[in-house]
């Protein structure tokens, strides 16, 4: 199993550019995250997904979009980058229907984004 | 809603020595707690976990945590610490079974003094 696996590792956008940072898991979980990670705030949750077109907000929404169409994959959109958005992101993934039961969220890799 | 509250933003620890990073949460029912380890550039690795039953648990690398309810703590503790233990360490709590992501703490450096 490759896990949870995160594309591109690096991007430099300039304001106003959009992108797709993807992530996709190979473990059949149905529960999937975004988090963004900035100097001294943690993790903090963009967006997460509880199943195949399901989707809701978390704590930092504003400017990016998700959609879940396939329960491997779950992309995050940036509409218009800001320099704001400058962070790293990560994908997570947890539970698997076959164990019936919630364990920890898988992490992937990260992508650094520099918006310019 | 829940939160996650790490008092130490840097601990400076010598070599050998015993640590104790700590963790206080605010959450309304049962809570899935966990720590992670990040190293400088890389992703995060689970350290352990707490669900429920024992309330101290084990986890890898030689780290345990003691979850305490009537405190809102979940503090994590290693006897003997390495070199190679420094890096930033996370504590987060998971509601409605993380069907809702995580909510994470801030964070703490950890420094190791030769």
């Amino acid at each position: 199993n490759a896990g949870v696996t995160q594309t591109p590792k690096f991007q430099v956008l300039k304001t106003g550019q959009s992108m797709t940072l993807q992530c996709a898991q190979d473990m059949n979980h149905e529960y999937m995250s975004w988090y963004r990670q900035d100097p001294g705030m943690g993790l903090r949750l963009i967006h997460y997904s509880v199943g195949a077109g399901i989707t809701d907000q978390g704590e930092v929404p504003n400017g990016y979009n998700v959609s879940r169409s396939t329960t491997e994959d779950f992309p995050l959109r940036l509409l218009s980058a800001a320099p704001s958005q400058t962070s790293v992101y990560f994908c997570a993934s947890s539970y698997s229907p076959a164990s019936g039961r919630w364990n920890e969220q898988f992490f992937g890799p990260g992508t650094r984004l520099t918006v310019l | 809603a829940q939160s996650v509250t790490q008092p130490d933003i840097h601990i400076t620890v010598s070599e050998g020595a015993s640590l104790e990073l700590r963790c206080n949460y605010s959450y309304g029912a049962t809570p899935y707690l966990f720590w992670y380890v990040q190293s400088p550039g890389q992703g995060l690795q689970l350290l352990l976990k707490y669900f429920s039953g024992d309330t101290l648990v084990q986890g890898i690398k030689g780290f345990e945590a003691e979850f305490k309810r009537s405190q809102s703590s979940f503090n994590l503790r290693k006897p003997s610490v390495h070199w190679s233990d420094a890096a930033e360490y996370f504590c987060a709590v998971g509601a409605r079974g993380g069907a809702d992501g995580l909510t994470f703490g801030k964070g703490t450096h950890l420094i190791i003094q030769p």
